[in-house]
């Protein structure tokens, strides 16, 4: 069975310019999950989707971060203009319907570079 | 709020020593815990977790960890390192109940294995 799947693994774009991270949860898991993971860190959730509703984007930067979860299935996470400090890794994960202790499955990441 | 504490960014053990690392949690009631490792280039893999009930948890590659809740600690131990060991973990804790819709992670500590 494959895990949760992330597009591209790299990206380096320069400031002020767009970018989107695509993720592919688990077949079936209908909580879906972005941490941004800056180095030397921990990761910090940005949002939590329940199927298609964002039920917690309460630490996502809104000014400049959007997302989606159409059908409730894929996300993409947007970032729009990024800026130097957003270089990071992007983690999505998945967990299963159930309740808060159902594991949560992360994916490789998408490292952004900022210059 | 609740926040995690691993104690040192860096540990390093000989092949078949015994592994420690050390997490301490700050929160106003006994949370839930866990511990994920992240081998390079690759997401988050849950090692174990404590909810409730046995304070000794054992989890997967012979990892194991034991809440104390006086000394609001929640160490990870191995008794014999191995090469493959080699990577960073971290600790994270959540609210009771919560599980992985709020985790909270620390900084992360880096294991390395001397041959």
């Amino acid at each position: 069975e494959a895990g949760v799947v992330q597009s591209p693994r790299y990206k380096i774009i320069e400031k002020k310019q767009p970018v989107a991270f695509w993720c592919n949860p688990i077949s079936g898991h209908n909580t879906l999950y972005w941490y941004r993971q800056n180095l030397g860190q921990g990761p910090e959730l940005l949002i939590r989707y329940e199927n298609e509703e964002a039920v917690d984007d309460s630490q996502l930067p809104k000014d400049r971060f959007s997302a989606e979860r159409l059908k409730g299935v894929d996300s993409t996470l947007k970032i729009q203009p990024a800026e130097l400090g957003d270089s990071a890794v992007y983690l999505c994960a998945s967990s299963g319907a159930g309740t808060a202790n159902t594991e949560a499955f992360f994916g490789q990441g998408t490292r952004l570079t900022v210059v | 709020a609740q926040s995690v504490t691993q104690l040192g960014s860096h540990v390093s053990v000989s092949e078949g020593a015994l592994v420690l690392l050390r997490c301490n949690y700050s929160s106003s009631v006994p949370p839930y815990l866990f511990w994920y490792v992240q081998y390079p280039n690759q997401g988050l893999q849950l090692l174990l977790k404590y909810t409730t009930g046995a304070t000794l948890v054992k989890g997967i590659n012979g990892f194991e960890a034991e809440f104390k809740k006086s000394e609001t600690s929640f160490h990870l131990t191995k008794p014999s390192a191995h090469m493959s060991d080699a990577a960073e973990y971290f600790c994270a804790v959540s609210p009771p109940g919560a599980g992985s819709y709020q985790l909270t992670f620390g900084k992360g500590t880096k294991l390395s294995v001397i041959p």
